[in-house]
């Protein structure tokens, strides 16, 4: 079964700090997609990335990083410099290609204080 | 342009009394899915459907019931709404399997049962 796991609960930084936000995955399958989503005081779901099992290349845009590592089963999220707008939930999101459905993690809260 | 939409947004319920949920796309996407948001779960599955009139259960099903007899629409209903069934209630679209285009999420539902 597939099961994510986001390590910190809640984080919190000052403006201009870097920091990263933790996901482990587990999954049987070969093929399978990760996700990360925000989700600002507002309530909406943000999509910020998707990764297929066969890419591990890290990405980049902007202020927003992402390091995939299948040896460790992790999938982490780094925001460079961060800002007082960064300061939402964030979730880590798993899905198989076998069956379709999206499992999150718990969510990792952050708030970057100015 | 919201491409789904979810009503209502908020809702106020008496314990024992049935409620509707609807989601509604103008994607034409053939999945769709129903979750629920509380603290420290994430978002967990009730409810999907992989065409009209095809459903099938998610990890957290029970006490709930869905209904798809068209292809835009996917209701979500509570036959008896319990205090437990208080929540954020987002509908999500996939075009496919598996999520080249990643999933489109609702605004989400509030839903309060006193």
């Amino acid at each position: 079964a597939q099961k994510v796991t986001q390590v910190q609960t809640e984080i919190s930084v000052v403006e201009k700090e870097d920091v990263t936000l933790d996901c482990v995955y587990e999954t049987r399958d070969t093929t399978y997609y990760l996700f990360w989503y925000k989700q600002p005081p507002s309530g909406e779901l943000v999509f910020l990335i998707r990764r297929n099992s066969f890419d591990e290349q890290n990405e980049i845009s902007g202020r927003y990083s992402w390091n995939f590592q299948k040896s460790t089963s992790s999938f982490n999220f780094t925001i460079t410099a961060s800002q007082v707008v960064d300061s939402a939930v964030y979730f880590c999101a798993l899905s198989e290609a076998s069956g379709n459905k999206l499992v999150f993690g718990a969510g990792t809260i952050l708030r970057v204080k100015s | 342009d919201a491409g789904i939409t979810q009503s209502p947004r908020h809702k106020v319920t008496e314990t024992g009394t049935p409620v509707t949920l609807r989601c509604h796309q103008t994607e034409n996407h053939r999945y769709m899915y129903w979750y629920r948001q509380d603290p420290g779960h994430g978002l967990r599955l009730i409810h999907y459907s992989y065409g009209v009139k095809d459903t099938d259960k998610g990890e957290v099903s029970d006490g709930y019931s869905v209904s798809r007899s068209k292809t835009e629409d996917f209701l979500l209903t509570l036959e008896s709404a319990t205090s437990s069934q208080t929540s954020v209630y987002f509908c999500a679209i996939s075009q496919g399997a598996p999520p080249r285009t990643g999933y489109t999420f609702g605004s989400g539902t509030r839903l309060t049962v006193v």
